[in-house]
């Protein structure tokens, strides 16, 4: 079974900074995606960036980018240039195919704040 | 992007009662639809998977009969809470995935408070 985990509950950086959130998955398939999902104080669950396990170059949006290390099982997030907008729980997490029914697993989550 | 609406956003009710909520998605046409369940600072917990015109599979520990799950139409699915407790209180969210299209669109939620 697939598992996600994040080591980090909850986060402090100052704005303008760089923080990086840790996120490891355990599995044995070769082929998956992994997602970083933000959820602010509204609670919408927003998609902020993913990558295809296929793909060896790491996924970037913006302010955005990941450090994708396939043989370690290894799925961070890094913030550059946090703005106070980026306070929200920060979900990684994992999916084996985009086919029908396959679910989306999500780690505990990672409390940020942004502090102004 | 696609958007998922839920209806309501905020619902009490009294012990004992049920409650419907509403999940549409509005300009695609959602073949499988999923409803997690929210507790505090805590994660995303999978209630169940439906499919347009077939019945939900639920997780392990969730209660079928407790939890039931509609998707009639390829834009609307409902999870009715029946008698409900108030251990039922939590945060609902819905999310729906269009057939070969790689994204999951999520809800804005629905909090549910029974008293």
């Amino acid at each position: 079974a697939q598992t996600v985990t994040q080591s980090q509950p909850e986060m402090s950086v100052q704005e303008a900074e760089t923080v990086t959130l840790s996120c490891t998955y355990d599995t044995s398939e070769n082929n998956y995606y992994l997602f970083w999902y933000k959820q602010p104080p509204s609670r919408q669950m927003i998609l902020v960036i993913r990558q295809e396990a296929y793909k060896q170059q790491n996924a970037t949006e913006n302010r955005f980018s990941v450090n994708f290390q396939k043989a370690a099982k290894s799925f961070s997030l890094k913030i550059s240039d946090s703005q106070l907008g980026d306070t929200a729980m920060y979900f990684c997490a994992f999916m084996k195919h985009w086919v029908r029914d396959d679910k989306i697993i999500f780690g505990k989550g990672t409390r940020l704040h942004i502090l102004p | 992007g696609a958007v998922v609406s839920q209806h309501p956003s905020w619902v009490i009710c009294k012990s004992g009662t049920s409650v419907k909520i509403e999940c549409r998605s509005l300009d695609f046409q959602a073949t499988t639809m999923f409803w997690y369940r929210q507790f505090p600072k805590q994660s995303l917990m999978l209630m169940a998977t439906s499919n347009e015109g077939s019945k939900a599979t639920y997780e392990q520990g969730v209660e079928k009969d407790k939890f039931l799950i509609n998707h009639a139409s390829l834009t609307l699915s409902t999870l009715t809470v029946t008698s409900a407790h108030p251990e039922d209180s939590s945060f609902y969210i819905c999310s729906a995935r269009a057939q070969n299209y790689n994204e999951q669109f999520f809800g804005p939620g629905t909090r549910l408070t029974v008293l």
